[in-house]
């Protein structure tokens, strides 16, 4: 069936260099994808989204691609922090409202200080 | 931290028993929609409550169920449990007339032994 996945279970990197984590979607028709964070015990938190119409979108110190050609999603984050551990979800909204998400398996990121 | 608030934060309960949880949406929100996330998992849709009606729905049996309140609270319903039902329970909330993202309460944490 159709899926939003991830190509990384687990990514580990220094503090203060920057963080890509990867993910993979299936359904070309898909208009807008949105990245969590999830730090453990808590609900998943809004990062960023971007849209279909879109290849880039910038926030602070995280910068989201989109290249719809080979159906790719990348989070990208500056100058990681140990606050940035976490497991980080993209997510594909489908349907005719902004609500019903589908969400990938995730990625956990550990930070090393 | 969002608005969204969610109860109890923890709850075990024993297979075939009944269970509700309970999720206050963030103000000015009247769309709740609700996810089962397993251990080590993405969050998996649910339902959706806009208006009081459901508004779309998972890969999930009848025996999870839902409310929306005209304040836009709402409750999620599980009847029969079965130890695969132990899950973390989140709610989101959101406008649905805009296009603005929804936001995570903290989640309940269920567990069916």
């Amino acid at each position: 069936g159709e899926s939003v996945g991830l190509h990384l279970p687990t990514l580990s990197v220094q503090e203060g260099d920057n963080s890509i984590i990867n993910c993979a979607y299936s359904n070309s028709a898909s208009d807008y994808f949105i990245w969590y964070k999830q730090e453990s015990g808590k609900g998943p938190q809004f990062i960023i989204d971007i849209r279909s119409n879109m290849d880039k979108r910038q926030g602070q110190r995280v910068t989201v691609l989109l290249n719809k050609t080979v159906k790719h999603l990348s989070l990208q984050i500056a100058a990681t922090q140990p606050g940035d551990s976490a497991v980080y979800f993209c997510a594909e909204n489908r349907g005719t409202s902004y609500d019903k998400v589908i969400f990938g398996p995730g990625t956990s990121l550990s930070v090393i200080p | 931290e969002t608005g969204v608030t969610q109860s109890p934060t923890h709850l075990i309960k024993t297979r075939g028993q009944q269970v509700t949880l309970r999720c206050s949406s963030q103000s000015g929100h009247n769309t709740v929609s609700w996810y089962q996330q397993a251990l080590g998992q993405g969050p998996q849709f649910i339902f959706q409550y806009y208006r009081e009606e459901e508004n779309g729905r998972g890969n999930f049996p009848p025996r999870f169920s839902g409310l929306q309140f005209p304040n836009y609270s709402s409750e999620l319903n599980v009847n029969a449990l079965e130890l695969d039902d132990s899950a973390l329970y989140l709610c989101a909330s959101s406008f649905r007339e805009s296009e603005e993202t929804q936001y995570f309460g903290p989640g309940t944490r269920l567990l069916v032994l």
